[in-house]
């Protein structure tokens, strides 16, 4: 039982270029997550899943898309990144009410 | 919107000191409130949560927490702080009604004294 993986740990981009981030959960879980954390400001919810085949906006959503085809799997996309997006980048995973189960985070650079 | 307050950035107690970590929150239902322990490099690992009843929260690692609804406070406590608990922690207030998004605190990171 793996819990929540995230594929890749590190990346470097360069301004302009595009990437996916990969979520795995092997809980079983409906809901999932993304979200950024940025020194000095906590995680903020980038983009969220109650189900296979839904997706809706958090409260930092722009640049960013993302998609949930499988129930185990939430991918985040950048389609065209800024520096501004640096950051570190973590999945979640929830059985609806009950506590959010975290991923060990990406590292992404853009440079 | 809901909203988190930690309104200490750093903290600093020796070992065998007692701990509290302050954490106001912003909610207009009845809050669901959690609190995350982040050691360097690693994810978020959940200490405890209030979902409602008893008021005074167990949790793991010897932490507990009180949720006092007059105050919109959940504040974290410790009696004897070891220092394998030097870490950042997170307050965090859970939205029911967006499919449990959370909304978190800026985060109180502790470092812990010999």
């Amino acid at each position: 039982n793996a819990g929540v993986t995230q594929t890749p740990k590190f990346r470097v981009l360069k301004t302009g270029q595009s990437m996916t981030l990969l979520c795995a959960q092997d809980m079983n879980h409906e809901y999932m997550y993304w979200y950024r954390q940025d020194p000095g400001m906590g995680l903020r919810l980038i983009h969220y899943s109650v189900g296979e085949g839904t997706t809706a906006k958090g409260e930092v959503p722009d640049g960013y898309n993302v998609s949930r085809l499988k129930k185990q799997n939430f991918l985040l996309g950048l389609e065209s990144a800024a520096p501004s997006q640096t950051s570190v980048y973590f999945c979640a995973s929830s059985a609806q009410i009950y506590e959010q189960y975290f991923g060990p985070g990406t590292r992404l650079t853009v440079t | 919107a809901q909203s988190v307050t930690q309104p200490d950035i750093h903290i600093t107690v020796s070992e065998g000191a007692s701990l509290e970590l302050r954490c106001n929150y912003s909610y207009g239902a009845t809050p669901y409130l959690f609190w995350y322990v982040q050691s360097p490099g690693q994810g978020l690992q959940l200490l405890l949560k209030y979902f409602s009843g008893d008021t005074l929260v167990q949790g793991i690692k010897g932490f507990e927490a009180e949720f006092k609804r007059s105050q919109s406070s959940f504040n974290l406590r410790k009696p004897s702080v070891h220092w394998s608990d030097a870490a950042e922690y997170f307050c965090a207030v859970g939205d029911l009604n967006a499919g449990n998004m959370l909304t978190f605190g800026g985060g109180t990171r502790l470092m812990v004294k010999p």
